[in-house]
């Protein structure tokens, strides 16, 4: 059964490093999506891409947020320079008709 | 923006009973999804459920689209059905997916 796979499962970085976490989409899925859960709370939106651009993003996803999807199959978040608080587990998602999937996550922890 | 809210935000039970899971919404929906997170964090989808009834084993859901509420039945409930349980809607084309709280399910053997 085709699955979102996200790269790596798990990052450890230093505050202030930049951080590309890699996401393969569902092949033939048009919608594509960053969710961020911080422990124990909800699964917050990021950013929802479509047609190659950005089509929506939360108030979260400032200028230190990127989003590229350079080859046709990957999609990837950058953050350039990484905070604290950027410390969660970050899914990416896709869907085409409507049902979206969620990729296994990427947990980010920043010192 | 819409509002997911989720009941009960947590829930103890032995194993064996049956449990209700509700998520009322503000907005109509084209989409409505629950998901399971296990304790690994994985997001495991259930149910996509925009109107009416759907089964899979032990796990039915129901949402009553002009009522704006889903409801998610697990019946003889296992260790393994613990986790939190995510409702979420999808806005009008299809820009984001938006997340209740979470019910956390805790089922003890």
């Amino acid at each position: 059964e085709p699955e979102v796979t996200q790269t790596p499962s798990h990052q450890v970085t230093q505050m202030g490093q930049e951080v590309i976490l890699r996401c393969v989409p569902i092949s033939n899925h048009l919608y594509f999506y960053w969710y961020r859960q911080i422990l124990g709370q909800k699964v917050e939106f990021l950013v929802s891409f479509y047609n190659n651009e950005i089509s929506e993003k939360s108030e979260i996803f400032d200028d230190q947020f990127s989003v590229e999807r350079p080859d046709g199959s990957n999609f990837t978040l950058k953050i350039r320079s990484t905070k604290l608080e950027d410390s969660a587990m970050y899914f990416c998602a896709s869907g085409y008709t409507g049902e979206l999937f969620f990729g296994e996550g990427s947990r980010l922890t920043v010192l | 923006g819409i509002q997911v809210e989720q009941s009960p935000p947590d829930l103890i039970l032995q194993e064996g009973a049956n449990s209700t899971l509700r998520c009322n919404f503000s907005d109509s929906v084209n989409n409505l999804q629950w998901f399971h997170q296990n304790p690994w964090g994985q997001l495991i989808n259930l149910f996509y459920i925009p109107s009416g009834t759907k089964q899979n084993g032990r796990l039915s859901a129901t949402t009553v689209a002009t009522e704006r509420y889903s409801l998610l039945y697990i019946s003889s409930s296992q260790t393994t059905d613990s986790g939190v349980y995510f409702c979420a809607l999808l806005t009008q084309g299809a820009q984001k997916l938006v997340f209740g709280q979470g019910t956390r399910l805790t089922i003890n053997p």
